[in-house]
């Protein structure tokens, strides 16, 4: 079975610097995606990025980058020039490629602050 | 557009009563999900279905259960409420053609259940 690790509970960043959290997974697949949501304190799930397995480039969004290792299996966040707008809960996110339902598995989360 | 419409946004419930959670999309998704998330953790998935008519487990669906008549809902029933079900509930959508396919899932704003 797969499973998804978020080992930060919590992180803190001051605004305007980086702050990168992490995410590993186990999986047997060869063919998947992973996901990072953000949920603030509204309780929306909001996708902050996506990764294809098959692709060796990491994804970016804006001040969203990942670093996606797959031999290593992790998936870590880099948020740059942060704002107090990203203050939330962080989940990392795994599903397979192939047609099962395309069910996600999540990590615990990791509650980000950020300080003015 | 309204994405995924889940009501109610709150509801409180005793011991022993049923009640069931209401969820639909617009966006003519094929795929639905209910996942729920305990305090301080990720979310888990309950039930799914990948189209009407179809639905199955997922891995918690104890005290659940679900039907999927039309493509545009798909409500989640308690049958006899229990504390341990006070949770915040989350339905989710997404398309799926055929794989690979990176389309992420659409969620709700969420219900939040207590059980006393």
């Amino acid at each position: 079975a797969q499973t998804v690790t978020q080992s930060q509970p919590e992180m803190s960043v001051q605004e305007a610097e980086t702050v990168t959290l992490s995410c590993t997974y186990d999986t047997s697949e060869s063919d998947y995606y992973l996901f990072w949501y953000k949920q603030p304190p509204s309780r929306q799930m909001i996708l902050v990025i996506r990764q294809e397995a098959y692709k060796q480039q990491n994804a970016t969004e804006n001040r969203f980058s990942v670093n996606f290792q797959k031999a290593a299996k992790s998936f870590s966040l880099k948020i740059s020039d942060s704002q107090l707008g990203d203050a939330a809960m962080y989940f990392c996110a795994y599903r397979r490629g192939d047609n099962q339902g395309g069910k996600l598995i999540f990590g615990q989360g990791t509650e980000l602050s950020v300080k003015p | 557009n309204a994405g995924v419409t889940q009501t109610p946004k709150f509801r409180i419930l005793k011991i022993g009563q049923s009640m069931t959670l209401q969820c639909t999309q617009d966006m003519n998704h094929n795929y639905m999900y209910w996942y729920r998330q305990d305090p301080g953790m990720g979310l888990k998935l309950i039930y799914y279905s990948v189209g009407a008519g179809i639905t199955d487990k997922g891995e918690v669906p104890n005290g659940y259960n679900v039907s999927r008549s039309t493509t545009e809902d798909f409500p989640l029933r308690l049958e006899l409420a229990a504390p341990s079900q006070t949770s915040v509930y989350f339905c989710a959508s997404s398309y799926y053609n055929r794989a690979p396919s990176n389309q992420p899932q659409h969620f709700g704003d969420g219900t939040r259940l207590s059980i006393l």
